[in-house]
């Protein structure tokens, strides 16, 4: 199976600053037939079931705000708030489909407002 | 109104059976890859099962043997048997579609339901 690492676990940002969190995986996920890197990213709130954010590494969901963004390639990948409201208060997740059928999540990284 | 709706979850004693459904509006279960992912009370994502289109299924190591996935096309929904529970299959259960177009590999999630709480305990 593909690990995927997400760091930090948790993190403090204030309103209108970046928040930034990092996500590597074990093996690449890049899929060398379509150029296409196989990750994406979720939200999660509490009590509620995880939002698809970004897919294809770097492509945002239709509704999601343009400040979340994608990026990286290979094993290496991060997701941007560009600036932090307080509604984005969740665990985010990221995920590697390009193994089939099953896929793998990160630990998750709680972010919160400092 | 696309949706799935889970329903089944509850409190059963270790060694028991549960079936959860996962009843879907506004698309078809039979044209689609449907899941199921778990979530241990604050922990991480966990996937379990997948049923494809195709009536091919799967199975995370954790599970292979004891739960099933299956399918009522006339009903349009998705269905979770599980056996032999143990303490460690205590979850919230997610029905989840995968996207539609990814080739290659799998895909990613887009539809999610709202979950249903499997606890196993004596």
């Amino acid at each position: 199976d593909i690990v995927m690492t997400q760091s930090p676990d948790s993190l403090a940002v204030s309103l209108g600053e970046r928040a930034t969190i990092n996500c590597k995986s074990s093996q690449s996920v890049l899929y060398s037939s379509n150029n296409k890197n196989y990750l994406a990213w979720y939200q999660q709130k509490p009590g509620q079931p995880p939002k698809l954010l970004i897919y294809w590494a770097s492509t945002r969901e239709s509704g999601v705000p343009d400040r979340f963004s994608g990026s990286g390639s290979g094993t290496d990948f991060t997701l941007t708030i560009s600036s932090l409201q307080a509604e984005d208060v969740a665990v985010y997740y990221c995920q590697q489909y390009y193994t089939t059928p099953s896929y793998t999540f990160g630990q998750g990284t709680k972010l919160e407002i400092k | 109104e696309v949706q799935l709706v889970e329903t089944g979850g509850g409190l059963i004693q270790p060694g028991g059976s549960l079936r959860l459904s996962c009843a879907a509006s506004g698309f078809t279960v039979s044209s689609n890859y449907m899941s199921w992912v778990r979530q241990a009370p604050g922990k991480g994502l966990e996937w379990v099962s997948v049923i494809y289109s195709g009536g091919s299924t799967y199975y995370a190591d954790s599970v292979k043997g004891r739960f099933t996935i299956s399918r009522d096309n006339s009903k349009n929904t998705v269905y979770l048997q599980m056996n032999r529970l143990r303490a460690e299959d205590t979850a919230v259960y997610y029905c989840a579609r995968e996207g539609l177009g990814c080739s290659g590999g799998g895909c990613y999630v887009p539809l999610w339901g709202q979950g249903t709480l499997v606890t196993v305990s004596s």
